[in-house]
């Protein structure tokens, strides 16, 4: 059971590159988030998804986009990327259980030159 | 929508016990949770409060009020390897996402 998993683990883009960030989890979940990390600051909510084929916008979804085709995998895309854009990026999961706790990949830390 | 607050750093000295204040304020409340994130690592669950009263697991507990919209973990026995972020993050109600704090970076001396 490896839980939730991310790829890569670092990238360094060049402004107006594009890139897709993977996450799958194995604990069969229905809801997966993606978040960003900015230096000394909390998680802020990019996209998140409460099952294959719905997705939604959180707090701060402009210059990514997400799908969720299977219930595993949620994919992250990241569209002519800019300076904002670096960050360390988590995906999480949780269950419809009765706290929802969120179970986090081991994030990629993106750099945007 | 959610306004949480913690202090931004602590530090202590090994063998003693910090307390990390949380305050919320929110149009609703469906519990609290507590995460500790060690530096480039991802954030682990560490607590759960949904009443009021007070939590204990081992070393860790955590407390809740929801009266005043506060919260704390309290660390005891502090050991190095307690040297974390902590984060205050809450679940509204009817929703299942979570707000979270910035986050309160402890610094555990020998």
């Amino acid at each position: 059971n490896a839980g939730v998993t991310q790829t890569p683990k670092f990238r360094i883009l060049k402004i107006g590159q594009s890139m897709t960030l993977q996450c799958t989890q194995d604990m069969n979940h229905n809801y997966m988030y993606w978040y960003r990390q900015d230096p000394g600051m909390g998680l802020k909510l990019i996209y998140y998804s409460v099952g294959a084929g719905i997705t939604d916008k959180g707090e701060v979804p402009n210059g990514y986009n997400v799908s969720r085709s299977t219930t595993e995998d949620f994919p992250l895309r990241l569209e002519l990327a800019a300076p904002s854009q670096t960050s360390v990026y988590f995906c999480a999961s949780s269950s419809s259980g009765n706290t929802y706790e969120q179970y986090f990949g081991p994030g990629t830390r993106l750099t945007v030159t | 929508g959610q306004n949480i607050d913690q202090p931004t750093e602590m530090t202590a000295t090994e063998g003693a016990i910090v307390q990390i204040n949380c305050t919320y304020q929110t149009s609703g409340f469906n519990g609290l949770f507590w995460y500790q994130q060690h530096a480039g690592e991802a954030p682990t669950f560490l607590s759960y409060n949904v009443l009021d009263g007070l939590e204990e697991k081992g070393r860790f507990s955590s407390f809740l009020s929801r009266s005043k919209g506060y919260s704390y973990l309290l660390l005891k026995e502090l050991q190095m390897k307690d040297s974390a972020s902590y984060l205050c993050a809450v679940r509204p109600p009817g929703d299942y996402k979570l707000s979270f704090g910035a986050g309160t970076t402890v610094t555990v001396r020998a």
